[in-house]
């Protein structure tokens, strides 16, 4: 079985600082691997995903994420938080080939301070 | 090009009652699955579609059916409504049962009273 582990349901930093929300997973398959977005009262928009090609992966809005496979870590990362990065984050791990029955963590709602 | 549209945006039904979701997929998508979110939780999966067909299950009761249509769009149908089904239900669309990309709609906001 699947299962996604997000550590820390909310982090707070200061705009122009690192953004590091972390994702633990478990997977008795290779796994593909998503972070997904959600701004308020919305869906969910793709940030990224692994799907066993290049370890490190690049998504939208200056985000990227590691797999390591070691670890079974994929955690996501950002240089320098703006304002509009405020938002409800999503790691998910896909069940099945692809992006079939996802998976999601509990979220972990990042928060910046001016 | 429309992504993924659902509707209704919001909906209050009262606790024994029946309801129908619907949502159209992502122009060129012909998979669509359906998925829970609780509030303050990561969205749950119920199931998916593909073919006009339920492929995959999720943990939910039988009280949660859907139903695809030939143009790919597709409805979820829940009976006996309960207060804890109360949430907003996501539909995703897809590109074939093993494309790497989900796309997900806005969602509805089901409260039962």
């Amino acid at each position: 079985a699947q299962s996604v582990t997000q550590l820390g349901s909310h982090v707070s930093v200061s705009e122009g600082a690192l953004v590091l929300l972390r994702c633990n997973y478990s997977s008795s398959v290779p796994p593909y691997l998503f972070w997904y977005v959600q701004y308020p009262n919305q869906g969910l928009q793709l940030l990224l995903k692994y799907t066993s090609a290049a370890t490190l992966v690049k998504g939208i809005n200056g985000f990227e994420a590691e797999f390591k496979k070691s670890e079974t870590s994929f955690h996501l990362t950002k240089p320098s938080a703006h304002m509009s990065d405020a938002a409800e984050y999503f790691c998910a791990v896909s069940a099945l080939q692809g992006a079939q029955k996802l998976v999601f963590g509990q979220g972990t709602r990042l928060t910046i301070n001016p | 090009d429309a992504g993924v549209t659902q509707s209704p945006t919001h909906l209050i039904k009262t606790r024994g009652q029946q309801v129908t979701l619907r949502c159209s997929p992502k122009s060129g998508h012909d998979t669509v699955s359906w998925y829970q979110q609780a509030l303050g939780q990561g969205p749950q999966f119920i199931f998916q579609y593909y073919e006009e067909e339920e492929r995959q299950r999720g943990n939910f009761p039988d009280r949660f059916s859907g139903h695809q249509f030939p143009n790919y769009s597709s409805e979820l149908n829940v009976n006996a409504l309960l207060l804890g089904d109360s949430a907003l239900y996501l539909c995703a669309s897809s590109r074939g049962q093993g494309g790497t990309e989900a796309f997900f709609g806005q969602g509805t906001r089901l409260t039962v009273v």
